[in-house]
């Protein structure tokens, strides 16, 4: 059963601190890895999607790296600004061929100025 | 290019109640699913639609149900309303057929009961 697991469930930082965001899962057999981003009472929105063939993909300032081998993804954010704040989290689908993702419980970000 | 769409944003309803939720999903997708999001649990899977047809179902009570539509189009509905089931209601559609693509979520239902 694949599970996935979100470190550290919180983080603040002071605003310009480039930070990295970390996302583990138990099953490496995953067909891709998505990051969302979620402002309170908010929907998700999408921010990166890295398939299984890809090491990484990069937005503007958010990079993802994926390491199927060892069960990891990084979020990696540059020069963090206050409007970075929300909760990040990760998800992998449970199967090939399904929506049916599983999802971390999330790392709340806050970004101080 | 309209997003995800779901109604209503907001609903009260009272224990023993049903309520059905709407989602519209982005021109063009014909993948459409849905998520219970709660402080405790998370993020937990329902169901997943495509072309009318249930694809997979999530471990919840049968009291949860769905259908979708020709025009892809989705609505879920929960019967007989336990306090439990106080949540944000999310809902996703993707472009890809057959799933593994990129997923865009809706800015939900927020479900309280009373």
């Amino acid at each position: 059963k694949q599970e996935v697991t979100q470190i550290p469930a919180a983080l603040s930082v002071p605003e310009g601190e480039n930070l990295v965001l970390n996302c583990s899962f138990t099953d490496s057999a995953i067909y891709n890895l998505q990051w969302f981003r979620q402002d309170p009472g908010k929907g998700l929105t999408s921010l990166l999607l890295i398939q299984s063939s890809q090491r990484e993909q990069t937005s503007g300032r958010l990079n993802a790296s994926l390491d199927k081998s060892s069960g990891r993804s990084t979020l990696y954010i540059a020069a963090s600004q206050p409007g970075d704040s929300a909760t990040y989290l990760c998800a992998v689908p449970t199967q090939g061929g399904s929506e049916k993702l599983v999802f971390g419980k999330g790392t709340k970000l806050t970004v101080n100025p | 290019k309209a997003g995800v769409t779901q109604t209503p944003r907001y609903l009260i309803k009272t224990r023993g109640q049903q309520v059905t939720l709407s989602c519209s999903p982005i021109s063009g997708h014909r993948s459409v699913s849905w998520y219970q999001q709660t402080p405790g649990q998370g993020l937990q899977f329902l169901f997943e639609y495509f072309s009318e047809t249930q694809r997979n179902k999530g471990n919840f009570p049968g009291r949860f149900s769905g259908r979708q539509f020709s025009n892809s189009r989705s609505e879920m509905n929960v019967s007989t309303l336990e306090l439990g089931d106080s949540a944000l209601y999310l809902c996703a559609s993707s472009r890809l057929n057959l799933g593994t693509g990129e997923l865009f979520f809706g800015e939900g239902s927020r479900l309280t009961v009373l």
